[in-house]
């Protein structure tokens, strides 16, 4: 079974702080993605990336960027974390759509930002 | 504008009765289509996908439905059950073009009452 990993289940954290969320995946998958999940606005894409060193923006972009050094690790950093922040983050990782894959997600990090 | 739709954010159900969740989308691109199942404090999990070139796919109790012309799509689960209470998201893709970016709606919350 693929498997997505995020570092942390819990984050508290201070406005202004420098925030890192960190997820693995270990089945080699090309396709990355960081959503954030809010009530009542579902699932918003933030970054996502379709390979190494590569990057492109979501919807959501602003206030976030991300970092892909390896295939299997992808990073999601708040520069300065503000509390419209909180949130719960979600990493998930690809083969390819279309071919029963659909995406493999992380348990998610809980955000709070205070 | 939103592309994928699910209209209802929650639905009750009595526990042995029909759940049937609606997704309607608008991008006729898309060809593919899934739904995923999130329970709190979880990463969403797939549950069951659809290709454009079908109108039906069953798996065990569920059974989604893609009406084309309708651009409309149904999850049925038959008979519900308390574990299936959950968040309900529709997700839609093109597969042509290359594109691996899933398209979420906003989810449609499940209960079902013992």
């Amino acid at each position: 079974d693929v498997k997505v990993t995020q570092s942390s289940r819990y984050l508290v954290k201070r406005t202004g702080e420098k925030v890192f969320l960190e997820c693995v995946q270990d089945m080699d998958h090309e396709n990355m993605f960081w959503y954030r999940q809010d009530p009542g606005l579902g699932l918003r894409l933030i970054y996502f990336s379709y390979d190494v060193k590569m990057k492109e923006k979501g919807d959501i972009p602003e206030g976030y960027s991300v970092s892909r050094e390896k295939k299997e690790r992808f990073s999601l950093i708040l520069e300065s974390a503000s509390t419209n922040q909180t949130s719960m983050y979600l990493c998930a990782s690809s083969f390819q759509v279309g071919t029963n894959y659909g995406y493999t997600f992380g348990s998610g990090t809980r955000l709070t930002v205070v | 504008d939103q592309q994928v739709k699910q209209n209802s954010p929650s639905l009750s159900v009595q526990e042995g009765r029909i759940s049937i969740l609606n997704c309607d989308y608008t991008n006729s691109m898309f060809d593919y289509f899934l739904w995923y199942k999130k329970y709190p404090a979880e990463g969403p999990t797939f549950l069951i996908s659809i290709s454009s070139i079908k109108d039906k796919n069953e798996d065990g109790r569920f059974t989604v439905f893609l009406n084309k012309s309708a651009k409309h799509l149904s999850l049925h689960i038959v008979p519900s059950q308390p574990g299936d209470s959950a968040v309900y998201f529709c997700a839609a893709s093109s597969t042509q073009g290359g594109s691996e970016k899933l398209v979420f709606g906003k989810g449609t919350k499940l209960t079902v009452n013992p």
